[in-house]
This record gives C-alpha cells, structure tokens and sequence, in this order.
C-alpha cells in the first residue's frame, strides 16, 4: 500500500529551539494533517491543509502543503516542555476516492528543559 | 473533541475468547474507523464505516469484523483472539466527505 516517509524518527532539542519535520510519498496527496500524540491518549488534530502551497499556523506551529502534492513540513517555534510527544503525518491519496488516511510513523519529540 | 468514548479503555483476556470493543460517537458523523498502533508499525486501519450498516475492510482487516447497527456506535470485534492482537485499538470519526478525523483516548488489548 502506499506510505508516508516521516522525518527524523526522533529529535531531542533544547527548550527554546525550532523544529522542523516533514513527510514525503511517492503519490500525490489531497489533504494533509498533522497529529500530536502524547502517552496514553490518541492522537489531537494540529493542522489541516487542503490546497497545495498553502501554510497554516496553529499558534507556534506552522505546517505547510507542499508544492508537488507530495510532501508538507511541519514547524514549531522556541519549542517548549509541553511539546514533548510524538508527532504523526497523515494524508488523504488523491487517487482512489477514498476517505482512508495513510499515516507516517511519527517523530518522536524530547525537549530538554 | 471528537466526542468519542472507547470502551473499556483496558482489557486483558486469553487466547481463543471472543472480545468486542465498542466505539461511541455523540456527534452524527458519517465516517467511523478503527486502528491498531504498534510498535514500529504506527497506526494501520482495520475497517471503516460510511454509514449505518455500510463497511469496508482496511489493511488488517484478517481476523476482525465490525458492525454499525446506529450512527453513534461502531463495534469491532475479534471472534477468537490471538496474541498477535495485542495492541492499542483506536477508534475515529469524521463529519463529511474531505474532513479530517478526530481520535478517542484508545483501547489496550492485551491477548494472553
């Protein structure tokens, strides 16, 4: 099946640092959401993007849809403790018509405070 | 919110009994679905749900079935489980057609 190749696996920073991750497939992709998942809980929406270029801010986190349809960054700005977790791509394929989402496997975040 | 409730949020049961799991929605919407997360293996559909009785398989789908019976509950179920169920088993909604999907707090499923 298709996959989303997210990047890094893992970061470790220092509170007050930028983060930047991001995802790419092969195939072109509708619609792009980034989650945030801490232990114990599901995943929280962060940002939905629906149009290719656009960039969306949530706060200190700005996500951008890529150009090509095939790939979106995620930012996040002087980083703080709370922002420990894992953070998960996910896009909607173009082809198909379907309503399934394929998701990236996560960049696991540590902020040192 | 999602407004969804899981239940139960924790089980442990032995190989070969039947469980269902159930995934309650307050909010009408159209789309259900049902992950597992993994170690390794981030989260992969099981089966999803377009309507009242209307379901489809995912990419796991072997050994599991679903039923939709009313909008706001989508129950998954594993007929004989295996230890190779051991999991965390999320269930998702979405309102519409291109929405994104909101997720509950998870089910750990721990097959003995």
């Amino acid at each position: 099946g298709q996959q989303l190749n997210q990047s890094p696996q893992s970061m470790f920073i220092q509170e007050g640092e930028d983060v930047s991750m991001n995802c790419t497939s092969s195939s072109i992709f509708n619609t792009w959401l980034w989650y945030k998942q801490d232990p114990g809980e599901g995943p929280v929406l962060l940002i939905a993007l629906y149009k290719a270029g656009e960039l969306t801010s949530n706060g200190r986190l700005t996500a951008q849809f890529g150009i090509t349809r095939k790939d979106s960054f995620l930012n996040i700005s002087a980083s703080i403790p709370s922002d420990v977790g894992i953070y998960f791509c996910a896009g909607r394929p173009a082809q198909g018509g379907s309503e399934k989402l394929v998701f990236g496997k996560g960049t696991k975040l540590t902020v040192n405070p | 919110d999602a407004g969804i409730t899981q239940s139960p949020r924790h089980k442990v049961t032995e190989t070969g009994t039947p469980v269902t799991l159930r995934c309650h929605q307050t909010e009408n919407h159209r789309y259900m679905y049902w992950y597992r997360q993994d170690p390794g293996h981030g989260l992969r559909l099981i089966h999803y749900s377009y309507g009242v009785k209307d379901t489809d398989k995912g990419e796991v789908s072997d050994g599991y079935s679903v039923s939709r019976s009313k909008t706001e509950d989508f129950l998954l179920t594993l007929e004989s489980a295996t230890s190779s169920q051991t999991s965390v088993y999320f269930c998702a909604n979405q309102r519409s057609v291109g929405q994104p999907q909101h997720f509950g707090d998870g089910t750990r499923l721990s097959i003995l």
